[in-house]
């Protein structure tokens, strides 16, 4: 069974602090995605990478940032955090297989809030 | 107008109880999935389909490619299907997101 796991999954922090949120999946993925999730928006990518120190912008990147040094492991940075950026956070990950055959494995969510 | 569409955006059902629910998306693509997340967060995926029809267990994927129009249905519905179920399609190696069906069933 394909494991992804999250560092937290309920976090609380203040305006303006650095936040890090952590990926780990245990299958070899070579693709990794976070989300964010927000009522009625249902999921929206922020980024994703295909391989170790790649990355690419997704829908809404505005205020955070990523990294891949390693490929087990995809972690969300937000720089300075605001409270628009309350959310339930998902990571993902999958094997990067052709287009259309490729099925994503989802952690169980960091549900963040910023006060 | 959102490119993956649900309905309903709601729906409690009682206990036995068939369901229904629709996805129309507007885009090409190359494959749909259905996912079902519990409350607490975790998605599981359920179905990717590309034509025709899947079964598992009493959950029932469909698609009209012609149509852009999916339906995954429920026999039999139990509390424990009580979840919100999300319709995604892919399209150039990135999955495009409805806004997921809350399903209640009630015992």
């Amino acid at each position: 069974d394909v494991k992804v796991t999250q560092s937290s999954r309920y976090l609380v922090k203040r305006t303006g602090e650095k936040v890090f949120l952590e990926c780990v999946q245990d299958m070899d993925h070579e693709n990794m995605f976070w989300y964010r999730q927000d009522p009625g928006l249902g999921l929206r990518l922020i980024y994703f990478s295909y391989d170790v120190k790649m990355k690419e912008k997704g829908d809404i990147p505005e205020g955070y940032s990523v990294s891949r040094e390693k490929k087990e492991r995809f972690s969300l940075i937000l720089e300075s955090a605001s409270t628009n950026q309350t959310s339930m956070y998902l990571c993902a990950s999958s094997r990067g297989l052709a287009e259309g055959t490729d099925t994503q494995y989802f952690g169980p969510g960091t549900r963040l809030t910023v006060l | 107008k959102n490119e993956v569409e649900q309905s309903p955006q709601n729906l409690t059902a009682q206990e036995g109880e068939f369901i229904t629910i629709n996805c129309s998306y507007s885009v090409g693509i190359s494959a749909l999935h259905w996912l079902q997340q519990h409350p607490g967060g975790g998605i599981v995926s359920l179905f990717m389909l590309s034509s025709g029809k899947k079964k598992h267990g009493r959950l029932i994927a469909t698609i009209n490619i012609q149509e852009k129009h999916s339906s995954l249905h429920i026999t039999a519905s139990h509390p424990r299907d009580s979840a919100v179920y999300i319709c995604a399609v892919s399209r150039n190696y990135q999955l495009i997101w409805g806004a997921g069906t809350k399903l209640i069933i009630k015992p």
